[in-house]
């Protein structure tokens, strides 16, 4: 099936700081991606719907300032954790839909830990 | 606000089939069902996805009932590897949004 790479697998990083996490569709081109957040024995709660060429559209409760979306190419996509606080540390997850929009193909996720 | 409903866990014998039921009582028309399966600590992985007629493939069947308000996932003969969460959405075009799924557990 079709692959969606997702990096960095994990990261630490301090309480301020800002990370990046990079999502791309590796064999397809992916108009839309979504993103995903999921916490410990929780289910994928949805962030936000990323068109390329477009602004994200965010999921109520979501706040834009603090998880920015860019989706500048068929195939790339990333979320910046902005001014990331403890309560950020959860597992990200994304994903594509294939051309014809028929699948969704995820990424092995990203687990954040904010110090 | 999943369309969903599934029960929370399940567990199956290794070798026999597991029988995944799911409800979806307000589906519409255009909407179809989709599975996903989702191993601790990874991406859900895709198993299969049907309109009205059942599905079948390498991994899995699905039977969906006439009037598309249920559906059941079949794994023909389970093995430890298909211990995982499994989630039975409801997609419309614009987004995918997860239920609680089923905490599938084969046992040897």
């Amino acid at each position: 099936g079709a692959v969606v790479s997702q990096h960095p697998s994990r990261v630490i990083c301090k309480s301020g700081t800002s990370v990046k996490i990079e999502c791309r569709s590796l064999d397809f081109q992916a108009t839309t991606m979504f993103w995903y957040r999921q916490f410990p024995k929780k289910s994928l709660m949805l962030m936000a719907t990323s068109n390329e060429g477009s602004k994200a559209t965010y999921e109520q409760g979501v706040e834009k300032d603090k998880f920015l979306i860019n989706h500048a190419s068929l195939t790339l996509s990333t979320l910046t954790v902005t001014s990331a606080h403890p309560e950020d540390s959860s597992f990200y997850i994304c994903s594509a839909i294939t051309g014809n929009n028929e699948k969704l193909f995820f990424g092995s996720g990203t687990q954040l830990s904010v110090l | 606000d999943a369309k969903t409903t599934q029960p929370p866990s399940m567990d199956c014998a290794e070798g026999r089939a597991a029988n995944l039921p799911c409800n979806h009582s307000t589906i519409s028309g255009n909407e179809y069902v989709y599975w996903y399966r989702q191993i601790h600590s990874q991406g859900p992985q895709y198993i299969i996805h049907g309109l009205k007629n059942n599905e079948t493939n390498e991994m899995a069947s699905l039977i969906i009932t006439e009037d598309r308000k249920s559906s059941t996932l079949i794994l023909p003969h389970a093995t430890l590897r298909d211990t995982a969460v499994y989630y039975c959405i409801v997609r419309t075009r614009r987004d995918m949004r997860f239920g609680a799924g089923t905490r599938l557990t084969v046992k040897p």
